[in-house]
């Protein structure tokens, strides 16, 4: 079974600061590893995903993460916050076949304070 | 390429009552997923739809039931509604059928309130 933990339901940073918001899963399989943004009243949208190779994984917005196996984390990064930022972040695992469902963490609100 | 949409994007129910939700999944897609968001939690898995068979199913009772149809968009359906279903119930489509993970596009969402 699949499971994800983001450590602190809340995070704010500056803007122009480092963001950085945690994850860490738990997998009986290689996974496959997911950020999603939320903004408020909206759906969710991809932000990067890591399947196999480069454990480094850029994404969308200036975002990266990186697979650390040894670790079993995934934590997101952005080097320079920005106001528009501000939205829930959710961490998500998928076993590695097939098209399996998502297992979601319980989400990172990040705030930008100006 | 049109996106992931979802009908209504709000909704308001009593109580024992039934509930049907709609997506159209994004062009080229023939996987559609469910997912049941409560009010500051992450998405919950329901269950999946591929070529308009159920492809998995999570923890959820039977009242919550669903179709896929051959233009491969989806009802989800929700029988004796409980204050507890009051959530943003959001669809997902994905090219399933290869043996790797294909990434999941979310539409907009439905929210649901249970009075």
């Amino acid at each position: 079974a699949q499971s994800v933990t983001q450590l602190g339901s809340h995070v704010s940073v500056s803007e122009g600061a480092l963001v950085l918001l945690r994850c860490n899963y738990s997998s009986s399989v290689p996974p496959y590893l997911f950020w999603y943004v939320q903004y408020p009243n909206q759906g969710l949208q991809l932000l990067l995903k890591y399947t196999t190779g480069a454990t480094l994984v850029k994404g969308i917005n200036g975002f990266e993460a990186e697979f650390k196996k040894s670790e079993t984390s995934f934590h997101l990064t952005k080097p320079s916050a920005h106001m528009s930022d501000a939205a829930e972040y959710f961490c998500a695992v998928a076993r590695n076949f097939g098209n399996e469902k998502l297992t979601f963490g319980t989400g990172t609100r990040l705030t930008i304070i100006p | 390429e049109t996106g992931v949409t979802q009908s209504p994007t709000h909704l308001i129910k009593t109580r024992g009552q039934q509930v049907t939700l709609r997506c159209s999944s994004q062009s080229g897609h023939n996987t559609v997923s469910w997912y049941q968001q409560a009010l500051g939690q992450g998405p919950q898995f329901i269950f999946q739809y591929y070529r308009e068979e159920e492809n998995g199913r999570g923890n959820f009772p039977p009242r919550f039931s669903g179709l896929q149809f051959p233009n491969y968009s989806s009802e989800l359906n929700v029988n004796a509604l409980e204050l507890d279903d009051s959530a943003l119930y959001l669809c997902a489509s994905s090219l399933g059928g290869v043996k790797y993970q294909e990434t999941q596009y979310f539409g907009p969402g439905t929210r649901l309130l249970v009075l």
